[in-house]
């Protein structure tokens, strides 16, 4: 199963501040995908990338949302001014060449305080 | 939004039975259908996908079957082992495989010995 890991863990941070949650693949593939999950729901669609470029996004990605691949491997989500309710697990998620099933990181749980 | 349902929160199952785990959907559009399993702080880890052009797909102990005229799926899990103890969750997705994926609610699963 293609790998992917994403930093940091665990991320705490104040209402208000930036945060950058990273999503780094193994190998290379074409299609990317940000979920969340907050605690105690389902895990629902953010984001998804294809070809360095957004592809499609939900109705949560607003304004204070923002996905790029700045150096070609890292995949990275950053939200401006975080909110209490943007607390949550974040998952990359990505579509390898010649898969049809979407594979996940193991998360990073976001905490707004 | 429910356009994906997993209607019972919890199912517990003696270890060494079948357990039966079951999706709904509303969207005619979805094409292909995909269980994922959860550990606590971990991401979703793929199980076992289905084309809309089959009822039936196996892998080993596993076995997803689809109902499209009912808009129903269901998970065979047989025989059932204490390591299958997880969070199930049912996802779809549109025509083409880079789809997003919308999620169900989830299904807690608990073998007991």
């Amino acid at each position: 199963e293609p790998e992917v890991t994403q930093t940091p863990s665990h991320q705490v941070t104040q209402m208000g501040q930036e945060v950058i949650l990273r999503c780094v693949p193994i190998s290379n593939h074409l299609y990317f995908y940000w979920y969340r999950q907050i605690l105690g729901q389902k895990v629902e669609f953010l984001v998804s990338f294809y070809n360095n470029e957004i592809s499609e996004k939900s109705e949560i990605f607003d304004d204070q949302f923002s996905v790029e691949r700045p150096d070609g491997s890292n995949f990275t989500l950053k939200i401006r001014s975080t909110k209490l309710e943007d607390s949550a697990m974040y998952f990359c998620a990505r579509l390898p060449l010649n898969y049809n099933e979407q594979f996940f990181g193991p998360g990073t749980r976001l905490t707004v305080l | 939004d429910q356009q994906v349902k997993q209607n019972s929160p919890s199912l517990s199952v003696q270890e060494g039975r079948i357990s039966i785990l079951n999706c709904d959907y509303t969207n005619s559009m979805f094409d292909y259908f995909l269980w994922y399993k959860k550990y606590p702080a971990e991401g979703p880890t793929f199980l076992i996908s289905i084309s809309s052009i089959k009822d039936k797909n196996e892998d080993g102990r596993f076995t997803v079957f689809l109902n499209k005229s009912a808009k129903h799926l269901s998970l065979h899990i047989v025989p059932s082992q204490p390591g299958d103890s997880a969070v199930y969750f049912c996802a779809a997705s549109g025509v083409g495989g880079a789809q997003k994926l919308v999620f169900g609610q989830g299904t807690r699963l608990t073998i007991n010995p």
